[in-house]
Protein backbone atom coordinates (compact mmCIF):
# COMPACT_ATOMS: atom_id res chain seq x y z
CA UNK A 1 0.00 0.00 0.00
CA UNK A 2 1.18 3.43 -0.94
CA UNK A 3 2.51 6.05 1.91
CA UNK A 4 3.03 9.43 1.37
CA UNK A 5 4.75 11.38 3.67
CA UNK A 6 5.48 15.14 4.06
CA UNK A 7 7.90 16.49 6.20
CA UNK A 8 7.85 19.66 7.95
CA UNK A 9 4.03 19.47 9.02
CA UNK A 10 4.14 23.20 8.80
CA UNK A 11 7.07 25.89 8.05
CA UNK A 12 7.18 29.52 8.93
CA UNK A 13 9.43 31.70 6.84
CA UNK A 14 10.60 35.28 6.30
CA UNK A 15 9.41 36.80 2.85
CA UNK A 16 12.07 36.42 0.40
CA UNK A 17 13.30 33.45 1.47
CA UNK A 18 13.85 30.35 -0.89
CA UNK A 19 12.70 27.22 0.27
CA UNK A 20 12.23 23.73 -0.45
CA UNK A 21 9.05 21.01 0.65
CA UNK A 22 9.76 17.79 1.42
CA UNK A 23 7.50 14.81 -0.11
CA UNK A 24 8.47 10.78 0.16
CA UNK A 25 6.70 7.88 -0.83
CA UNK A 26 7.14 4.26 -0.39
CA UNK A 27 5.80 2.14 -3.39
CA UNK A 28 8.22 3.60 -6.82
CA UNK A 29 6.27 2.11 -9.55
CA UNK A 30 3.88 5.08 -9.71
CA UNK A 31 2.80 6.73 -13.08
CA UNK A 32 3.38 10.74 -11.92
CA UNK A 33 3.41 13.04 -8.84
CA UNK A 34 1.37 16.39 -8.50
CA UNK A 35 1.65 18.89 -5.78
CA UNK A 36 -1.37 21.08 -5.00
CA UNK A 37 -1.97 24.27 -3.57
CA UNK A 38 -5.17 24.87 -0.97
CA UNK A 39 -6.38 27.85 0.88
CA UNK A 40 -8.25 27.92 4.04
CA UNK A 41 -11.35 26.79 3.29
CA UNK A 42 -10.96 26.26 -0.61
CA UNK A 43 -10.37 22.99 -2.65
CA UNK A 44 -6.98 21.99 -3.97
CA UNK A 45 -5.62 23.83 -6.45
CA UNK A 46 -2.74 21.71 -8.72
CA UNK A 47 0.84 23.56 -9.35
CA UNK A 48 3.25 20.78 -11.00
CA UNK A 49 2.57 17.48 -12.47
CA UNK A 50 5.74 15.19 -13.42
CA UNK A 51 5.34 12.08 -14.85
CA UNK A 52 6.88 9.22 -13.61
CA UNK A 53 9.70 9.92 -16.95
CA UNK A 54 10.62 13.11 -15.74
CA UNK A 55 12.95 14.46 -13.31
CA UNK A 56 11.62 17.77 -12.62
CA UNK A 57 9.17 20.32 -13.59
CA UNK A 58 9.52 24.63 -14.00
CA UNK A 59 6.42 27.15 -13.45
CA UNK A 60 7.61 30.54 -12.54
CA UNK A 61 8.83 30.62 -9.29
CA UNK A 62 8.19 26.93 -8.37
CA UNK A 63 10.53 24.13 -9.14
CA UNK A 64 9.55 20.14 -8.49
CA UNK A 65 12.20 17.45 -8.88
CA UNK A 66 11.46 13.80 -8.76
CA UNK A 67 13.89 10.74 -7.82
CA UNK A 68 11.64 7.39 -8.01
CA UNK A 69 14.06 5.58 -7.16
CA UNK A 70 14.69 6.96 -3.89
CA UNK A 71 10.64 7.70 -3.24
CA UNK A 72 11.57 11.48 -3.14
CA UNK A 73 10.53 14.45 -4.41
CA UNK A 74 10.43 18.13 -3.53
CA UNK A 75 8.65 21.13 -4.39
CA UNK A 76 11.09 24.42 -4.34
CA UNK A 77 9.57 27.62 -4.27
CA UNK A 78 12.31 30.89 -4.78
CA UNK A 79 11.82 34.46 -3.42
CA UNK A 80 9.08 33.68 -1.14
CA UNK A 81 5.96 35.76 -0.73
CA UNK A 82 3.15 36.48 1.73
CA UNK A 83 0.62 35.01 -1.07
CA UNK A 84 2.33 32.01 -0.87
CA UNK A 85 1.03 31.13 2.48
CA UNK A 86 -1.03 27.93 2.04
CA UNK A 87 -0.93 24.27 2.94
CA UNK A 88 0.92 22.28 -0.02
CA UNK A 89 0.14 18.59 -0.74
CA UNK A 90 1.42 16.31 -2.76
CA UNK A 91 -0.11 13.10 -4.79
CA UNK A 92 1.45 9.69 -6.06
CA UNK A 93 -0.51 8.93 -9.32
CA UNK A 94 -0.47 5.19 -9.24
CA UNK A 95 0.85 2.90 -12.22
CA UNK A 96 -2.43 0.66 -13.53
CA UNK A 97 -5.25 1.75 -15.58
CA UNK A 98 -7.29 3.82 -12.85
CA UNK A 99 -3.83 5.82 -11.62
CA UNK A 100 -6.08 6.79 -8.34
CA UNK A 101 -4.05 9.06 -6.29
CA UNK A 102 -2.68 9.18 -2.53
CA UNK A 103 -1.81 12.39 -1.13
CA UNK A 104 -0.08 13.27 1.91
CA UNK A 105 -1.11 15.24 5.00
CA UNK A 106 0.68 18.18 3.14
CA UNK A 107 2.62 21.26 4.49
CA UNK A 108 1.13 24.77 5.83
CA UNK A 109 3.82 27.37 4.81
CA UNK A 110 3.62 30.55 6.35
CA UNK A 111 5.73 33.37 4.37
CA UNK A 112 5.90 36.30 7.12
CA UNK A 113 5.64 39.89 5.63
CA UNK B 1 -13.77 27.23 -18.85
CA UNK B 2 -15.99 26.55 -16.04
CA UNK B 3 -14.69 24.54 -12.77
CA UNK B 4 -16.17 21.66 -10.80
CA UNK B 5 -19.29 22.82 -9.47
CA UNK B 6 -20.33 21.82 -5.87
CA UNK B 7 -23.29 21.62 -4.19
CA UNK B 8 -23.97 22.71 -0.90
CA UNK B 9 -21.16 24.38 0.43
CA UNK B 10 -21.93 23.92 4.16
CA UNK B 11 -24.06 21.32 6.03
CA UNK B 12 -24.94 20.85 9.56
CA UNK B 13 -26.98 17.47 9.98
CA UNK B 14 -27.69 15.25 13.41
CA UNK B 15 -26.11 11.70 13.83
CA UNK B 16 -28.15 9.89 11.89
CA UNK B 17 -29.51 11.39 8.80
CA UNK B 18 -28.65 11.95 5.42
CA UNK B 19 -27.02 14.02 3.47
CA UNK B 20 -26.65 14.45 -0.23
CA UNK B 21 -24.06 16.02 -2.03
CA UNK B 22 -23.93 16.92 -5.51
CA UNK B 23 -21.26 17.87 -8.08
CA UNK B 24 -20.43 18.52 -12.10
CA UNK B 25 -17.47 18.06 -13.27
CA UNK B 26 -15.90 19.71 -15.85
CA UNK B 27 -17.24 19.53 -19.15
CA UNK B 28 -15.86 16.55 -21.22
CA UNK B 29 -13.94 15.35 -18.37
CA UNK B 30 -14.76 11.49 -17.84
CA UNK B 31 -13.26 10.98 -14.70
CA UNK B 32 -14.77 11.69 -11.85
CA UNK B 33 -13.57 11.34 -8.44
CA UNK B 34 -15.05 12.05 -4.65
CA UNK B 35 -12.53 13.02 -1.91
CA UNK B 36 -12.84 13.21 1.71
CA UNK B 37 -10.58 15.21 3.42
CA UNK B 38 -10.92 15.67 7.19
CA UNK B 39 -9.13 18.48 8.66
CA UNK B 40 -4.97 18.81 9.20
CA UNK B 41 -5.35 15.28 6.76
CA UNK B 42 -5.08 14.93 2.89
CA UNK B 43 -7.99 14.07 0.93
CA UNK B 44 -8.80 9.90 0.85
CA UNK B 45 -10.53 8.85 -2.17
CA UNK B 46 -13.62 7.90 -1.61
CA UNK B 47 -15.03 6.59 -5.42
CA UNK B 48 -13.40 7.03 -8.41
CA UNK B 49 -15.96 7.13 -12.13
CA UNK B 50 -14.62 6.64 -15.76
CA UNK B 51 -18.02 7.93 -17.38
CA UNK B 52 -20.67 5.90 -15.32
CA UNK B 53 -18.78 2.76 -14.31
CA UNK B 54 -17.26 2.67 -10.78
CA UNK B 55 -13.31 2.55 -11.21
CA UNK B 56 -12.16 1.79 -7.78
CA UNK B 57 -14.62 2.42 -4.37
CA UNK B 58 -12.42 0.17 -2.42
CA UNK B 59 -12.26 2.85 0.51
CA UNK B 60 -16.11 3.92 0.29
CA UNK B 61 -18.23 2.91 3.51
CA UNK B 62 -20.57 1.15 1.48
CA UNK B 63 -22.89 0.39 4.58
CA UNK B 64 -23.40 4.03 5.29
CA UNK B 65 -21.90 5.99 1.64
CA UNK B 66 -23.26 5.77 -1.89
CA UNK B 67 -22.71 7.64 -5.13
CA UNK B 68 -23.85 7.40 -8.23
CA UNK B 69 -22.53 8.78 -11.89
CA UNK B 70 -26.14 8.53 -14.40
CA UNK B 71 -25.53 9.21 -17.75
CA UNK B 72 -21.16 9.94 -17.32
CA UNK B 73 -21.20 13.53 -16.45
CA UNK B 74 -22.87 14.93 -12.64
CA UNK B 75 -22.58 12.69 -9.59
CA UNK B 76 -24.00 12.48 -6.24
CA UNK B 77 -22.64 11.34 -3.04
CA UNK B 78 -25.12 10.25 -0.11
CA UNK B 79 -24.76 9.36 3.04
CA UNK B 80 -26.82 7.65 5.03
CA UNK B 81 -27.03 7.21 8.20
CA UNK B 82 -24.29 9.94 9.07
CA UNK B 83 -21.87 9.66 12.20
CA UNK B 84 -19.76 12.06 13.93
CA UNK B 85 -16.94 10.79 12.39
CA UNK B 86 -17.66 11.46 8.95
CA UNK B 87 -17.61 15.49 9.91
CA UNK B 88 -14.90 16.50 6.92
CA UNK B 89 -15.11 18.28 3.71
CA UNK B 90 -16.34 16.51 0.65
CA UNK B 91 -13.97 17.04 -2.44
CA UNK B 92 -15.42 16.63 -5.63
CA UNK B 93 -12.56 16.46 -8.55
CA UNK B 94 -12.59 15.64 -12.55
CA UNK B 95 -9.30 14.90 -14.95
CA UNK B 96 -9.60 13.58 -18.46
CA UNK B 97 -8.05 11.01 -19.24
CA UNK B 98 -7.37 9.98 -15.36
CA UNK B 99 -3.80 10.33 -14.63
CA UNK B 100 -3.96 14.14 -16.05
CA UNK B 101 -3.77 17.36 -14.22
CA UNK B 102 -6.70 17.10 -11.46
CA UNK B 103 -9.09 20.09 -10.96
CA UNK B 104 -10.74 20.14 -7.69
CA UNK B 105 -14.19 21.96 -6.26
CA UNK B 106 -14.32 24.39 -3.28
CA UNK B 107 -15.79 20.89 -1.58
CA UNK B 108 -19.06 20.37 0.64
CA UNK B 109 -18.18 21.07 4.03
CA UNK B 110 -20.14 18.38 6.74
CA UNK B 111 -20.25 19.16 10.06
CA UNK B 112 -22.52 16.25 12.17
CA UNK B 113 -24.01 16.62 15.66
Amino acid sequence: KQEVTQIPAALSVPEGENLVLNCSFTDSAIYNLQWFRQDPGKGLTSLLLIQSSQREQTSGRLNASLDKSSGRSTLYIAASQPGDSATYLCAVGHSGSARQLTFGSGTQLTVLP
Amino acid sequence: EAGVAQSPRYKIIEKRQSVAFWCNPISGHATLYWYQQILGQGPKLLIQFQNNGVVDDSQLPKDRFSAERLKGVDSTLKIQPAKLEDSAVYLCASSHPPGNTIYFGEGSWLTVV
